[in-house]
């Protein structure tokens, strides 16, 4: 099955400031890749998602980049503010094909320093 | 107000009873998913269901069971050979079958489940 690792674990970084989150998927056969922000005591939302026909998404100061051959994608905030304090996940499936479900990494808790 | 709903918030049991957490959606959506949240270990996929009367086991179904009788409904069922049951179970659904454009999955609110 699918395998999705998550780096960093943890993130500080000063406000206004950039951050990277960084993914690896392991089946080749995965196409749809969403980043999910979950605030503290809140449900998971989605925030930016990427399929496997497009190598670059963005969405104000957000983007997410994907390289398929490398297998790996990575999530892009810049110009952090102190509301982007969150634990985001990025998650990996195999869509459209009549078993879509999705495979979280573990988490990466972003820490906005003001 | 279309979403999905999970209840209760917060559930405590003795172990070894079984316990069942409510999963509704109004969205209209085929598919359901129960995860499992624990610290440090992001969200763990228990069982999925593409379609009513149908359900597949996710990475950690032992000790879990489910049921999909209703399209709006998907029950969960920690039971007591669950050996570590205590965390934070969030149920989720996604688009109807065969549409490619809308996937976004929709979380619940999630219940804490504590066993003592």
């Amino acid at each position: 099955g699918e395998n999705v690792e998550q780096h960093p674990s943890t993130l500080s970084v000063q406000e206004g400031d950039s951050a990277v989150i960084k993914c690896t998927y392991s089946d080749s056969a995965s196409n749809y890749f969403p980043w999910y922000k979950q605030e503290l005591g809140k449900r998971p939302q989605l925030i930016i998602d990427i399929r496997s026909n497009v190598g670059e998404k963005k969405d104000q100061r957000i983007a997410v980049t994907l390289n398929k051959t490398a297998k790996h994608f990575s999530l892009h905030i810049t110009e952090t503010q102190p509301e982007d304090s969150a634990v985001y996940f990025c998650a990996a499936s195999e869509w459209g094909f009549g078993n879509e479900k999705l495979t979280f990494g573990t988490g990466t808790r972003l820490t906005i320093i003001p | 107000d279309g979403g999905i709903t999970q209840s209760p918030k917060y559930l405590f049991r003795k172990e070894g009873q079984n316990v069942t957490l409510s999963c509704e959606q109004n969205l209209n959506h085929d598919a359901m998913y129960w995860y499992r949240q624990d610290p440090g270990q992001g969200l763990r996929l228990i069982y999925y269901s593409q379609i009513v009367n149908d359900f597949q086991k996710g990475d950690i179904a032992e000790g879990y069971s489910v049921s999909r009788e209703k399209k709006e409904s998907f029950p969960l069922t920690v039971t007591s050979a669950q050996k570590n049951p205590t965390a934070f179970y969030l149920c989720a659904s996604s688009m109807p079958l065969g549409q490619a454009v809308n996937t976004e999955a929709f979380f619940g609110q999630g219940t804490r489940l504590t066993v003592v």
